[in-house]
Formats: structure tokens, C-alpha cells, sequence
């Protein structure tokens, strides 16, 4: 499967612990983004990456996130101390920066914080 | 700030008949809008897409139009069957892609 794949797809923790979401994007798309999705909501936007760099984060990226692309393929997601609020389904997506602008989505990794 | 909303948050289409899910948008610079159908449990899924310099684009069974001077961008789904029952969203699109709530389509039998 050529897809953008994740890892884990799902995920229970307690409150106050650490997770770490992985994401391989499709392997020729230098673009790499986050997006997380509640209940009845669309998908919203946290940061993305060209390359190894991250251009953009979301106000909705407190500092208890952070993500990384350290070689412009795989791309991990932290949360620490995590709080209830924290628990949505956390989608990655890769494109190619100069093709059509498709924007493919891997089945995401969900997050239960009890 | 920038914004995606959709009109309806549930539709319910009988089987065969068209579906027409409607989109508004705020940023005038998206030069590019996306729609994705999202199943239960699963990731978006690309359905069709088009770019500013145009007004209508047609897939298979599916029609965007687009109208920049209202901001607003529409998908109609011809002979709707029961395996289009989902959550579709619109996305508009500068160098990140801002996502609506989403509309439900439920297909009646």
C-alpha cells in the first residue's frame, strides 16, 4: 500500500501522559500536514511541513504539542500531559507541492483520554 | 480569520434523485477548492477539485461549480446511490487547506 499510513490507529491514555502519533507520508510529497477532528467538526488545521521544515503551527498547537519531520519523510505528533480536551481523531496528509493540489489523507489516529 | 461553512449539517436524498451540498467560504485568495467524502472511522477521500480561474468542473456523477463572486461553491451528485452516504466537506485552499464542518447525506431506500 502506497497510501499515507499512521500509527497508532488507536490510542487510550491517561490524563497527565505522554503520546506520540507517527505519520508516513506518500514518498515523493514533500508536504506534510496535521489536522485534528472532533465529533461532528471538519478537519482542523495544526501545522504543516515542506520538507524537514514546519512553516506553520496553529493557535490550536499549545505548547504541550510539538511536531517534527526530522529527515522530510515520517513525521511524528507529541502531546504531553495530556487532558481530556486533548481526545479527537488526529489525521495526517501529504501532498505534492506542485501537482494538483490533492490533499491525501491517511485513516487517522484516534485519541482517548480517560 | 479565515472560514469554511457549510448550509446544512444533515441532508437526506432519496435513492436515484440528485444532491446538491452547498459551501460557503471567506478567504477571497483560495484559489483552489477541494471536496472530500469521509466514511465513518475513515480518512477524507478526495472527490473532486477546482481552481479558481473557473466556474464548473465535471467528474463521474459529480459536478462543482463555483462562484467567487458570492464565495461559494457547490457539489451536486447525480443518481445518488446508497454507497454516497457520508460526511462531504469542502476545503478552500492558499497554502493550507481550511476545512467546513460537513455535511451529512443520508440516501433513503
Amino acid at each position: 500500500d502506497t497510501g499515507v499510513s499512521q500509527d497508532p490507529r488507536h490510542k487510550i491514555t491517561k490524563r497527565g501522559q505522554n503520546v506520540t502519533f507517527r505519520c508516513d507520508p506518500i514518498s515523493e510529497h514533500n508536504r506534510l500536514y496535521w489536522y485534528r477532528q472532533t465529533l461532528g467538526q471538519g478537519p482542523e488545521f495544526l501545522t504543516y511541513f515542506q520538507n524537514e521544515a514546519q512553516l506553520e503551527k496553529s493557535r490550536l498547537l499549545s505548547d504541550r504539542f510539538s511536531a517534527e519531520r526530522p529527515k522530510g519523510s515520517f513525521s511524528t505528533l507529541e502531546i504531553q500531559r495530556t487532558e481530556q480536551g486533548d481526545s479527537a481523531m488526529y489525521l495526517c496528509a501529504s501532498s505534492l507541492r506542485l501537482a494538483g493540489g490533492e490533499l491525501f489523507f491517511g485513516e487517522g489516529s484516534r485519541l482517548t483520554v480517560l | 480569520g479565515e472560514s469554511v461553512g457549510l448550509h446544512l449539517p444533515t441532508l437526506s436524498v432519496q435513492e436515484g434523485d440528485n444532491s446538491i451540498i452547498n459551501c460557503a467560504y471567506s478567504n477571497s485568495a483560495s484559489d483552489y477548492f477541494i471536496w472530500y467524502k469521509q466514511e465513518s472511522g475513515k480518512g477524507p477521500q478526495f472527490i473532486i477539485d477546482i481552481r479558481s480561474n473557473m466556474d464548473k468542473r465535471q467528474g463521474q456523477r459529480v459536478t462543482v461549480l463555483l462562484n467567487k463572486t458570492v464565495k461559494h461553491l457547490s457539489l451536486q451528485i447525480a443518481a445518488t446511490q446508497p454507497g454516497d452516504s457520508a460526511v462531504y466537506f469542502c476545503a478552500a485552499v492558499t497554502y493550507k487547506y481550511i476545512f467546513g464542518t460537513g455535511t451529512r447525506l443520508k440516501v433513503l431506500a
